[in-house]
């Protein structure tokens, strides 16, 4: 199957400030990319979906302003939490797809937030 | 709307016993269904996925599964489980595209020596 590499697999931030997290697709064109959030021993939540060049959808209750999306490219797509909060440590993913109808999502390795 | 309903948060079995993970599903439209594994601290990898095909459908690993459309269930199973199955399992219903799923919450598979 496809590669899509997410970056870092772990980051450790202070309260306040802004993190990125990159999900690149290296052997694939990535019109579409997803971005989900995982909770401990929970499931994979769907943040936003962005096409390239396009600004991304969220899903309710997700705050646009708060997790700022960039899929400036077809191959990469960075999420930023801006002003990060305890409160935001999680396990991010992203998974990335060609965008047709039937083209499957590859996943990243995701992205362990920690916010002390 | 899609939803996915996974009963057990949590399965044991011994190596070599008969694995099967249970999936139900809720669909407005034919559904694309999905299992994934995913491993402490790593993404998630493809199992297997049914696209309205065969009905059993055969993944990686000794994994298969079948879909049930009276029974609106598409349950995991493995004939012998080995350690190296002990992970996170998810079902996954397509959404509004292909590749936008909607998870199940997860069902943790335990295997014992």
């Amino acid at each position: 199957g496809a590669v899509v590499s997410q970056h870092p697999s772990w980051v450790i931030c202070k309260s306040g400030t802004s993190v990125k997290i990159e999900c690149r697709s290296l052997d694939f064109q990535a019109t579409t990319m997803f971005w989900y959030r995982q909770f401990p021993k929970q499931s994979l939540m769907l943040m936003a979906t962005s096409n390239e060049g396009s600004k991304a959808t969220y899903e309710q209750g997700v705050e646009k302003d708060k997790f700022l999306i960039n899929h400036a490219s077809l191959t990469l797509s960075t999420l930023t939490v801006t002003s990060a909060h305890p409160e935001d440590s999680s396990f991010y993913i992203c998974s990335a797809s060609e965008g047709t109808t039937d083209s499957e999502a590859f996943f990243g390795q995701g992205t362990r937030l920690t916010v002390v | 709307a899609q939803s996915v309903t996974q009963l057990g948060s949590h399965v044991s079995v011994s190596e070599g016993a008969l694995v099967l993970l249970r999936c139900n599903y809720s669909s407005s439209v034919p559904p694309y269904l999905f299992w994934y594994v995913q491993y402490p601290n790593q993404g998630l990898q493809l199992l297997l996925k049914y696209t309205s095909a065969a009905t059993l459908v055969k993944g990686i690993n000794g994994f298969e599964a079948e879909f049930k459309k009276s029974e609106t269930s598409f349950h995991l199973t493995k004939p012998s489980a080995h350690m190296s199955d002990a992970a996170e399992y998810f079902c996954a219903v397509s959404g509004r595209g292909y590749s936008t799923l909607t998870f199940g919450k997860g069902t943790m598979l335990l295997v014992s020596p």
